[in-house]
């Protein structure tokens, strides 16, 4: 099994560019999670799906759009790329909502 | 808020010693705290997860134990190797909304030869 897949690994957009984060799972969770990580802070949930066609806010949402049209597969679209959201992004998923989270490496996104 | 929170933010010690590292969270109504270990421009990785009735559990040489009374946790490792170096992060998680965790933001602990 691949776990959680990440592409691309390093991205580099010019302010207001979009562009979409994708993220793959194949171990059947339901649950699914984007997070960004700041130099030396902690994870910061984006949006989370509880299954294909739910999805919801986390803490900092502003600027992101997500959609789960399958289980496998949980995409993160910037619509207008702004320099604040230069940062790592992780993409997660858990067998359901409490349970162990399952990190893909992680995407590296800086905007200019 | 729910909040977790961990110390100490970053810690050195020398290959072979033992350390302990701390997560104090106010989640409530609570469901579960999971240790996870993120090495330098890696994903985080599972350690334990502690349901509310457990107190100690371990995984090799990384033992966590839980005080829901408290509302406390610690990391104790022992005999530190160099691959021990890494950022430790605590995430606690609700019953309710989702599951929805809580992170702290982790403690880097440098083991140095």
């Amino acid at each position: 099994n691949a776990g959680v897949t990440q592409t691309p690994k390093f991205q580099v957009l010019k302010t207001g560019q979009s562009m979409t984060l994708q993220c793959a799972q194949d171990m059947n969770h339901e649950y699914m999670s984007w997070y960004r990580q700041d130099p030396g802070m902690g994870l910061r949930l984006i949006h989370y799906s509880v299954g294909a066609g739910i999805t919801d806010q986390g803490e900092v949402p502003n600027g992101y759009n997500v959609s789960r049209s399958t289980t496998e597969d949980f995409p993160l679209r910037l619509l207008s790329a702004a320099p604040s959201q230069t940062s790592v992004y992780f993409c997660a998923s858990s067998y359901r909502g409490a349970g162990e989270l399952f990190f893909g490496e992680g995407s590296r996104l800086t905007v200019l | 808020k729910n909040q977790v929170e961990q110390s100490p933010q970053s810690l050195i010690i020398l290959e072979g010693k033992n350390c302990t590292l701390q997560c104090n969270y106010t989640v409530s109504p609570f469901s579960n705290l999971r240790w996870y270990k993120q090495d330098t421009g890696r994903g985080p990785v599972s350690l334990t997860i502690m349901t509310f009735s457990e107190n100690t559990k371990s995984n090799g040489r990384y033992t966590a134990t839980l005080d829901a009374d408290t509302k406390q946790s610690s990391l104790h490792i022992t005999a530190s190797q160099l691959s021990d170096s890494a950022s430790y992060i605590c995430v606690v998680s609700e019953v309710s909304n989702a599951g929805k965790s809580t992170f702290g933001d982790g403690t880097t602990l440098t083991v140095k030869p």
